[in-house]
């Protein structure tokens, strides 16, 4: 089973619109960390956020604003009045301790996302 | 400034070539992450490494190889024993494992 999933292959929106790009993960540990990071089309992996599993407080930053709510095992991340510079892929991350004992990211298949002007 | 580097940006590899990826971070960082991300998927760890003289296998470590001789560099070498290397090469650095990573502009490797 997928242990970061992004179930959104690709979002079109226009501008200004919200969207909310959704992330589902699986985890047997009790301490992870749960991260958003942008790819625009430049290729290098931006990073946006990190997350600990104890720390289920909202965080706004700016237009971007993350969800984490462990009971649904989801960590969704809201752009508001969305612009053409968001138009990028979105991945979604989990790090773990994995069975071999090393803390490993695992990265969700991402989202693309495409703003319209 | 800060950062971390990857050369080249485009790779051009012939059959039965090996040939190495650079990269670079002056983040003073401990440890390193190569991964490799092919056309509409997620990243795939190759190989890490958490201190100088240590490395250690990721999910797809078959056909590749690295060194860690110094805290700076964490070069990657595509051996010709990867018999579908095209791909887009990212490296990454964090102050130790499992903190925040921090990645480079990658690599685009396409096989001649």
């Amino acid at each position: 089973a997928q242990k970061v999933t992004q179930a959104q292959t690709e979002i079109s929106v226009v501008e200004k619109e919200d969207v909310t790009l959704d992330c589902v993960y699986e985890t047997r540990d009790t301490t992870y960390y749960l991260f958003w990071y942008k790819q625009p089309p430049s290729g290098e992996l931006v990073f946006l956020i990190r997350r600990n599993s104890f720390d289920e407080q909202n965080e706004i930053s700016g237009r971007y604003s993350w969800n984490f709510q462990k009971s649904t095992s989801s960590f969704n991340f809201t752009i508001t009045a969305s612009q053409v510079v968001d138009s990028a892929v979105y991945f979604c991350a989990l790090s773990e301790v994995t069975d071999t004992g090393r803390r490993a990211l695992t990265f969700g298949s991402g989202t693309r996302l495409q703003v319209q002007p | 400034d800060g950062g971390i580097t990857q050369s080249p940006k485009y790779l051009f590899r012939k059959e039965g070539q090996n040939v190495t990826l650079s990269c670079e971070q002056n983040l003073n960082h401990d440890a390193m992450y190569w991964y490799r991300q092919d056309p509409g998927q997620g990243l795939r760890l190759i190989y890490y490494s958490q201190i100088v003289n240590d490395f250690q296998k990721g999910d797809i470590a078959e056909g590749y190889s690295v060194s860690r001789e110094k805290k700076e560099s964490f070069p990657l070498t595509v051996t010709s024993a990867q018999k579908n290397p095209t791909a887009f090469y990212l490296c990454a650095s964090s102050i130790s494992g499992g903190q925040t990573q921090y990645f480079g502009p990658g690599t685009r490797l396409l096989v001649l």
